[in-house]
């Protein structure tokens, strides 16, 4: 298995409350990402990072914010939680060479529930 | 946003038979597509990647891939019980290192 971590892996938390979900990897790909999966809509992107400090929006970016300060680490931030975050969120990882994308690996999730 | 499409079935096939997944996509510069796994409860699990015209055989698995016509599939041969999951396609976007994802199709291996 690709030594992805998150943590922490649930939570419940109140609405306008800050949230920060973490995202850790042993491999040292240059990709990460932060996924969403719901019921009907599948997994989506949030945000994605090519490299450290370089990250970049996704198809469903509004309310969330990323860092990443080092290679393994990859940082949430849902800046004011609303009930409309409550979901299953998954970090992967990827390396690219050529052309196209390669292939990327998941990690376990993190169920966040917004009450 | 490009669109990846899936039969969201479910999809019932008896042990031992062939199960076939179809995945459509409309951006006609993806290169790189993706075959997951994903159990109830569990994070997608990379099975099968193709990224040229053909078929390409892994054990049990077997992705097809025809880019004029902007549809891969998965076929899974002697489907067993523990093949009961929903399986992801994958097509990354533009060429680009992003991946856009179906929404997946249930499938349910009967003994």
């Amino acid at each position: 298995d690709a030594g992805i971590t998150q943590s922490p892996r649930h939570k419940v938390t109140e609405t306008g409350t800050p949230v920060t979900l973490r995202c850790h990897q042993t491999e040292n790909h240059r990709y990460m990402y932060w996924y969403r999966q719901d019921p009907g809509h599948g997994l989506r992107l949030i945000h994605y990072s090519y490299g450290v400090k370089d990250t970049d929006k996704g198809e469903v970016s509004d309310g969330y914010s990323v860092s990443r300060s080092k290679t393994e680490d990859f940082l949430l931030t849902l800046e004011s939680a609303t009930s409309s975050q409550t979901s299953v969120y998954f970090c992967a990882i990827s390396e690219v060479w050529g052309t196209g994308s390669g292939e990327q690996y998941f990690g376990p999730g993190t169920r966040l529930t917004v009450t | 946003q490009k669109e990846v499409e899936q039969n969201s079935g479910p999809l019932s096939v008896p042990e031992g038979a062939i199960a076939s997944l179809n995945c459509t996509y409309s951006d006609r510069g993806s290169q790189s597509f993706f075959w997951y796994r994903q159990y109830s409860g569990k994070s997608p699990e990379l099975i099968m990647f193709i990224y040229s015209n053909g078929d390409k055989e892994d054990g049990r698995f077997t992705a097809q891939l025809n880019k004029a016509s902007q549809y891969v599939s998965l076929l899974i041969r002697d489907s067993q019980p523990s093949d009961s999951a929903t399986y992801l396609c994958a097509v990354n976007q533009g060429g680009s290192e992003k991946l856009v994802f179906g929404k997946g199709t249930k499938l349910t291996v009967n003994p």
